[in-house]
């Protein structure tokens, strides 16, 4: 078993549609991390977060430690939200590098 | 503030040569980390450096692979003989400091092997 697995592995979506990718994880960890890969293959930091929730624009994150989840929302999607989205822990103790989830492929169509 | 840079972007390399991927961390980053994505697989930690020592190396392959970040210069992994397993995509993340700090993540190198 992982120690970070991601649902969905793929979803598709209209336009404007409310999405929500989950991750559990099974390690202690310092923190979490939510990222973003475009087709092209670049990665972008979208958040990291070891407490509560955070927002950035359309993106929301939260986390709960009790439960070692997290969720990923964006609201009102956009075709340009497309990509793989991956989840990754620090793990306590671990020197910062980062475990990653498998990722989850968002289509979203206009 | 150029973001963290990694070159080649692509590579390719016959079986048995040498490939050598460059990383040039954030201005003001320390540490680095290379991660390796083979086709349709996820992100796999390899070897965290600061400048000239291997923090963790846990994550590279025993043989033929090693890392370095010297004092002057960009961090360097390297791979000989390389074979066809080895066709992935490298990625270099930077950061700051010891953490847990968010981690900026190069363009990647695509490493083919023929």
């Amino acid at each position: 078993k992982n120690e970070v697995e991601q649902s969905p592995q793929n979803l598709t979506a209209q336009e404007g549609e409310f999405i929500t990718i989950n991750c559990s994880y099974s390690v202690g960890i310092s923190a979490l991390h939510w990222l973003q890969q475009h087709p092209g293959g670049g990665i972008v930091s979208l958040f990291m977060l070891s407490s509560g929730k955070k927002k950035h624009g359309r993106l929301i994150a939260t986390i709960n430690i009790q439960e070692k989840h997290s969720s990923l929302h964006i609201t009102a999607s956009h075709p340009r939200d497309s990509a793989v989205y991956i989840c990754a822990v620090s793990a306590l103790g671990n020197t910062d590098k980062l475990i990653f989830g498998t990722g989850t492929r968002l289509q979203v169509f206009p | 503030n150029a973001g963290v840079m990694q070159n080649p972007r692509h590579l390719v390399r016959r079986r048995g040569q040498e490939a050598r991927l460059r990383c040039s961390p954030m201005k003001g980053h320390s540490h680095v980390y290379w991660y390796r994505q083979l086709p349709e697989e996820g992100l796999k930690f390899m070897v965290y450096l600061q400048k000239e020592n291997i923090i963790d190396e846990s994550g590279m392959p025993k043989e033929r692979f090693s890392a370095e970040f010297p004092k002057e210069g960009p961090s360097i992994l390297r791979i000989q003989q390389v074979v066809r397993g080895d066709s992935a995509a490298y990625f270099c993340a930077s950061s700051p400091g010891t953490g847990p700090y968010e981690q900026y993540f190069g363009p990647g190198t695509r490493l083919t092997v023929t």
